[in-house]
């Protein structure tokens, strides 16, 4: 069974600080794909980045960076230069190939906090 | 282009009344999605639609909540009797394509509340 985990629930940090959220998991299958999401205060998910399994690159968005492991099935996410914007709970997905219909399994969600 | 919308965005009822929730998906999405979350919970799958068809209820936890998706557009989630631990946040998501993992989009949500 798929199964992800994100051990922090809540990180605080100033403004211009780096921010590294975990995210660990678990599949038998050998494709997935792994996917972030961001819900800021106004409820709604925002996608954020698609990876698939045979895809180990590092990506890099702008202020935002992803770091994939298969080694250690971790796929964690950097925000540098943290900014108020940032403030936010990020979500990561797993979902299976071989799953009928991709359904996402989530993470429990890291809630971010970045003061000014 | 539209996103997925999805009303109401709040719904306070009492326990044993019946709530409707409806998702409108992003235009020529062919899969919609239903998830949940419950206080304290992980977003949890509930089902997922591939045009009209149920593709996967495997996450629909019992037979007081019934979905549908007539002529493959929009979609409705009926509640009926709600319950208090159906209280939560009631998402929807669409993505394109068939056969192929596409990005899910999701909706705002509706946040339910059970009294």
């Amino acid at each position: 069974a798929q199964k992800v985990t994100q051990a922090q629930t809540e990180i605080s940090v100033v403004e211009k600080e780096d921010v590294t959220l975990d995210c660990v998991y678990e599949t038998r299958d050998t494709t997935y794909y792994l996917f972030w999401y961001k819900q800021p205060p106004s409820g709604e998910l925002v996608f954020l980045i698609r990876r698939n399994s045979f895809d180990e690159q590092n990506e890099i968005s702008g202020r935002y960076s992803w770091n994939f492991q298969k080694s250690t099935s971790s796929f964690n996410f950097t925000i540098t230069a943290s900014q108020v914007v940032d403030s936010a709970v990020y979500f990561c997905a797993l979902s299976e190939w071989e799953a009928a219909g991709n359904k996402l399994t989530f993470g429990g969600g890291t809630r971010v906090l970045v003061k000014p | 282009e539209a996103g997925v919308t999805q009303f109401p965005s709040h719904s306070v009822i009492e326990k044993g009344q019946t709530v409707t929730l409806r998702c409108d998906p992003i235009s020529g999405h062919d899969n919609l999605y239903w998830y949940r979350r419950v206080m304290g919970k992980e977003i949890k799958f509930l089902l997922h639609f591939v045009k009209e068809s149920k593709q996967d209820e495997s996450g629909m936890p019992n037979n007081r909540f019934l979905a549908e998706r007539t002529g493959g557009t929009y979609s409705t989630l009926k509640v009926q009797p709600a319950e208090l631990e159906d209280s939560g946040v009631y998402f929807c998501a669409s993505s394109q394509g068939q056969g192929a993992i596409g990005t899910q989009y999701f909706g705002p949500g509706t946040r339910l509340l059970v009294l």
